[in-house]
């Protein structure tokens, strides 16, 4: 079991540019999230899936969308980055909602 | 809004101590609290999760504690290893799907 998979590990954009954050768990988990970490304001939800086929907005959801597009896997994308989206970006899942999170080891992204 | 809190943000110990970790949260009506511990420039790991039904939850020399009427948990590590250095988060979810992370504590266990 390789558990949360996160590609890429890190990321260097020109303000401006797109780009998507791919995510794939293997527990078969119903629900998956996407974090953004950030020096002095800790983790923060951006969007999460509750089930397939369904996405919510999270605390800090402008300027990003999602795809859910199997059970297995639940992508983030920038279309336009500027620089206060650099972060730490960590993808999550779990089996239920309210159930125990499992995260991905993180994409680091650097917007120039 | 739930706003959570962790003190000590750092904290530097000798090998071998009992330690324990504070996590305070300001809104009482929670579903569970989870802590996790995150090493350097890695993902978070899963430690403990408590119902908002249970008082506390262990494993191995962890043991958490919560008081959700005073909005409080605690993180004891028994018997500290430097292996334990790392940074601890707790998180709780209210109502919803959205976890709250309070800031975490960074600890060092000195050998």
């Amino acid at each position: 079991n390789a558990g949360v998979t996160q590609t890429p590990k890190f990321q260097v954009l020109k303000t401006g540019q797109s780009m998507t954050l791919q995510c794939a768990q293997d527990m078969n988990h119903n629900s998956m999230y996407w974090y953004r970490q950030d020096p002095g304001m800790g983790l923060r939800l951006i969007y999460y899936s509750a089930s397939e086929g369904t996405t919510d907005k999270g605390e800090v959801p402008n300027g990003y969308n999602v795809s859910r597009l199997n059970k297995r896997e639940f992508s983030l994308r920038l279309e336009s980055a500027a620089p206060s989206q650099t972060s730490v970006y960590f993808c999550a899942s779990s089996e239920g909602a309210g159930e125990t999170q499992y995260f991905g080891p993180g994409t680091r992204l650097l917007v120039l | 809004k739930q706003e959570v809190t962790q003190i000590p943000a750092a904290l530097s110990v000798p090998e071998g101590e009992n330690l324990v970790l504070n996590c305070s949260f300001t809104d009482s009506a929670i579903y569970n609290l989870q802590w996790f511990r995150q090493d350097p420039g890695k993902g978070l790991t899963s430690l403990l999760l408590i119902q908002s039904s249970q008082r506390e939850q262990t494993s191995g020399r962890l043991n958490a504690s919560l008081d959700k009427s005073s909005g409080r948990s605690t993180l004891y590590i028994a018997a500290s290893q430097p292996g334990d250095s790392a940074t601890y988060l707790c998180a709780v979810r209210n109502a919803g799907n959205m976890l709250t992370f309070g800031g975490g504590t960074r600890l060092m266990v000195k050998p």
